[in-house]
């Protein structure tokens, strides 16, 4: 299986921050990499795919990056509705993993 | 609009069976890979099977293998879980998903609201 490793574990930012969020692969995985967006008591949203696509809809203050094993996701400018907790999921492989997540806080 | 609604969560006792539906709307159920997702209490992101358009191709984690079977029926718009042999672990939200079939990987671009499992005796 292909283990999928976030860090940090969580952030303390503040609105107007840049925000970077890492994910490694146990092993390469090209380019083949989503990141979700997910808030309490909520289903998690698809930001980005293939490492560097932007969803529809998604602002363009998120971004992402890498290929190989190690993939970022960038907030450009935190807003106030980004807090919330980030997951990171290779998605060519089975079994299909996710990272650990990544809770963005309030400073 | 695309919709997903999960029903049949609940409290089962261990060893116990339950199954999940998945009512879908606004798009063509059969045209899409569908998957199983869960989220244990306070926990990350699980996933835990697909199937293929047609139903011909199946993939679980390997804590279900044997226990789970997933399935669909196109003409229903909907999605199933059956999960027998329960365990406390298996205990999570079980939310149904849409793989956006952009030949981008297993991803998943609509997620249901969840329905929440309970194994506990």
């Amino acid at each position: 299986d292909i283990q999928m490793t976030q860090s940090p574990s969580s952030v303390s930012a503040s609105v107007g921050d840049r925000v970077t969020i890492t994910c490694r692969a146990s092993q390469g995985i090209s380019s083949w990499l989503a990141w979700y967006q997910q808030k309490p008591g909520k289903a998690p949203k698809l930001l980005i795919y293939t490492a560097s696509s932007l969803q529809s809809g998604v602002p363009s203050r998120f971004s992402g990056s890498g290929s190989g094993t190690d993939f970022t996701l960038t907030i450009s400018s935190l807003q106030p509705e980004d807090f919330a907790t980030y997951y990171c999921q290779q998605v060519n492989s089975f079994p299909l993993t996710f990272g650990g997540g990544t809770k963005v806080e309030i400073k | 609009e695309v919709q997903l609604v999960e029903s049949g969560g609940g409290l089962v006792q261990p060893g116990g069976s339950l199954r999940l539906s998945c009512a879908a709307s606004g798009f063509t159920l059969s045209n899409y890979w569908m998957a199983w997702v869960r989220q244990a209490p306070g926990m990350g992101l699980e996933w835990v099977a697909n199937i293929k358009q047609d139903g011909g191709a199946k993939n679980y984690v390997d804590s279900v293998e044997g226990r789970f079977t997933i399935s669909r029926d196109n003409a229903k718009n909907s999605l199933y879980l059956q999960m027998n042999s329960l365990r406390a672990e298996d205990t999570a939200v079980y939310y149904c998903a849409r793989d956006p079939m952009r030949g981008d990987g297993y991803n998943f671009d609509y997620w249901g609201q969840g329905t929440l499992v309970t194994v506990s005796s």
